[in-house]
């Protein structure tokens, strides 16, 4: 297991919802990226969080934010949901921003209807 | 930004044969290439990764491979076994980051199936 966990395992949204998912990185990883993947393709880089502060940003509209929390947890929101955000949606902490190991979380399934 | 090919999409070997998947890359500054496996239901696991300092890199049955010059990289399986079985990525970090942690460009995937 790599002692990261995400909420909820599945989801199911209706169109132009707001949903919050969450991510519990390992203890002592403060950087934590979000990615989406969509079915049959591979993930698709978010955005990454350092020290509770965005360090960098994928192509996705502003309407997909983040938060994270001293306590090495972290969130992904987004707003105004669409057909198209149907995917999972994965969460991966890291020791630190340089380009250590990625420890996935098993990923949250999200489906907009 | 950073753009990974790979290739096959999908690779189907008999059970002790070797499995090769190729990934090249854009950004000739990139300096780390990892490999993932995805199996069903779970998030992607590391399995090796490489950097640009050196050319090659083994564990056990898996090995990586890194052309610099050609911008490709590739990831071997020998000896293969059912629970090899699995989608596998390649990915690199986006052009120009130094500092890129775990900020990664993916590649398409490759579902390996390994019969016996």
């Amino acid at each position: 297991e790599t002692g990261v966990t995400q909420s909820p395992t599945h989801l199911i949204k209706t169109r132009g919802q707001q949903v919050t998912l969450r991510c519990s990185s390992q203890s002592g990883h403060n950087t934590v990226s979000w990615y989406q993947q969509a079915l049959g393709q591979g993930p698709q880089f978010i955005f990454q969080y350092y020290r509770e502060e965005e360090n960098g940003r994928g192509n996705f509209p502003p309407r997909f934010s983040g938060l994270q929390f001293p306590n090495y947890s972290s969130e992904l929101n987004v707003n105004a949901l669409e057909l198209d955000d149907s995917a999972l949606y994965l969460c991966a902490s890291s020791q630190s921003t340089l380009n250590t190991e990625a420890f996935f979380g098993q990923g949250t399934r999200l489906t907009v209807v | 930004g950073e753009n990974v090919e790979q290739h096959p999409s999908t690779l189907s070997v008999q059970e002790g044969d070797s499995a090769v998947i190729k990934c090249t890359y854009s950004d000739s500054a990139s300096n780390y290439f990892p490999w993932y496996k995805q199996e069903l239901g779970k998030g992607p696991q590391l399995i090796i990764d490489i950097r640009s300092n050196v050319g090659e890199k083994k564990d056990q049955r898996i090995a990586v491979t890194l052309n610099k010059t050609a911008k490709h990289f590739s990831l071997h399986i020998t000896e293969t076994q059912p629970e090899d079985s699995a989608v596998y990525f390649c990915a690199a970090p986006p052009l120009g980051a130094d500092n890129a942690g775990n900020m990664l460009t993916f590649g398409g995937g490759t579902r390996l199936m390994v019969k016996p």
